[in-house]
């Protein structure tokens, strides 16, 4: 049972553009997301995470935006960079769980 | 620097034979954690320990061991009992539990089974 869900495998988006990078999850009692960047043959680094008692969380191009009725999340990228083009999990727990649940991934390539 | 080592990089070992993967951090982090991904799917979770001398089981614990002797150490062992062990192998640390904090994760050791 895939409790978390990233429906997209690929996504290409030209440089300076927005990326979106959705994510659904099952679980209500998830509570708490996170989202994480991969490169080839390298850990997960994590970006950014949201609580889910805000909408909505910022951190410089990176803002991650909290949807608990329809229980999706969206990783927005302004504005894209090269750089950027990597794997990127979502990944979500609650309060008293000690693990992460994570999502199979979308992979992001931006293009010059 | 602080961080998360892992070795080795990329393993080789035959069929039959038990393999163990090191990981290391400096972080002083509490808990560690033992990741397998493989192509198309999420990282999912094998073992993880919150203190030392105590770990859990994970989402796909069969074929595998861990010990916590030490907080800065906690290796995998990938035993002959594991189906598929072929896969990319993440280890990673928090402070304090995952909800309260972010969990860094180690480069990553590469096995292939032959």
């Amino acid at each position: 049972d895939q409790q978390v869900k990233q429906n997209s495998p690929s996504l290409s988006v030209q440089e300076g553009r927005i990326s979106i990078l959705n994510c659904d999850y099952t679980n209500s009692m998830f509570d708490y997301f996170l989202w994480y960047k991969k490169y080839p043959a390298e850990g997960p680094t994590f970006l950014i995470s949201i609580s889910s008692i805000k909408d909505k969380n910022e951190d410089g191009r990176f803002t991650v935006f909290l949807n608990k009725s329809a229980k999706h999340l969206s990783l927005h990228i302004v504005p894209s960079q090269p750089g950027d083009s990597a794997v990127y999990f979502c990944a979500a727990t609650y309060f008293g769980n000690e693990k992460l649940t994570f999502g199979t991934g979308t992979r992001l390539t931006i293009i010059p | 620097d602080g961080g998360i080592t892992q070795s080795p990089k990329y393993l080789f070992r035959k069929e039959g034979q038990n393999v163990t993967l090191s990981c290391e951090q400096n972080l002083n982090h509490d808990a560690m954690y033992w990741y397998r991904q493989d192509p198309g799917q999420g990282l999912r979770l094998i073992y993880y320990s919150q203190i030392v001398n105590d770990f859990q089981k994970g989402d796909i614990a069969e074929g595998y061991s861990v010990s916590r002797e030490k907080k800065e150490s906690f290796p995998l062992t990938v035993t002959s009992a594991q189906k598929n062990p072929t896969a990319f192998y993440l280890c990673a640390s928090s402070s304090s539990g995952v909800h309260s904090d972010t969990q860094y994760f180690g480069p990553g050791t590469r096995l292939t089974v032959l």
